[in-house]
């Protein structure tokens, strides 16, 4: 089956304890991103990666980071977590194409809490 | 720079009323517009998309059509059920970003039976 997976689903953390939400894809696609979403604003993007190897800054990069040395695979890591931090996470893939045409698919989220 | 502003929410509804939840956009560029879905405790599941100006998609009963004029995406279904209840968040992505998504701040949508 076709699919985004991220581990773990619920987190509760206490600030500055470093800790890193994985995800992975079994479609072979070259682009994955990190995502929060808070209430009122949507989803904003946190890093996005092109390929292997490549990765940038989305909208709100902050206080995260991320690496990407296999193509399945895009950890987001977080330092050292800070309250501000508590959100829902979403990790999405898809295939690079033309104007971003092409349709993300979403794993089932990380709901993450920083005491 | 690009942003999303959908209709404020929440929106609650009869089985089988009419929906509109209503898209507007601020793009650079020529954006891909996009209606995705998160039922309760799941990801986002893209719902249709329009690529172009007076595209229109479409998919399980809802349309949207991309309307270049008014800036605008509205979503609308004749008729819906219990099971349509969700969040719904409409998007767009311009050339430029790749294949960002740059998101609207969600609708939810609760159908009583």
């Amino acid at each position: 089956e076709a699919q985004v997976t991220q581990n773990p689903r619920y987190l509760i953390t206490v600030t500055g304890k470093k800790l890193t939400v994985t995800c992975s894809q079994n479609m072979n696609h070259e682009y994955m991103s990190w995502y929060r979403q808070d209430p009122g604003l949507g989803l904003r993007q946190i890093y996005y990666s092109m390929n292997v190897e490549v990765t940038d800054k989305g909208d709100v990069p902050e206080g995260y980071k991320v690496s990407r040395k296999e193509k399945r695979n895009f950890p987001l890591i977080l330092e050292s977590p800070s309250p501000n931090q508590t959100s829902l996470y979403f990790c999405a893939s898809s295939y690079p194409g033309l104007a971003g045409r092409n349709e993300q698919f979403f794993g089932p989220g990380t709901r993450l809490t920083v005491l | 720079g690009n942003s999303v502003t959908q209709m404020e929410g929440p929106v609650t509804l009869s089985e089988e009323a009419f929906l509109t939840i209503n898209c507007t956009y601020t793009a650079t560029g020529y954006p891909s517009l996009f209606w995705y879905v998160q039922y309760p405790g799941e990801g986002l599941q893209l719902l249709l998309k329009a690529t172009k100006a007076d595209d229109k998609g479409s998919n399980k009963g809802f349309e949207a059509t991309y309307r270049k004029e008014t800036t605008s995406f509205h979503l609308e279904k004749g008729s819906v059920q219990v099971s349509d209840s969700a969040v719904y968040f409409c998007a767009l992505s311009v050339e430029t970003s790749g294949s960002r998504l740059t998101f609207g701040e969600g609708t939810q949508l609760t159908v009583n039976p």
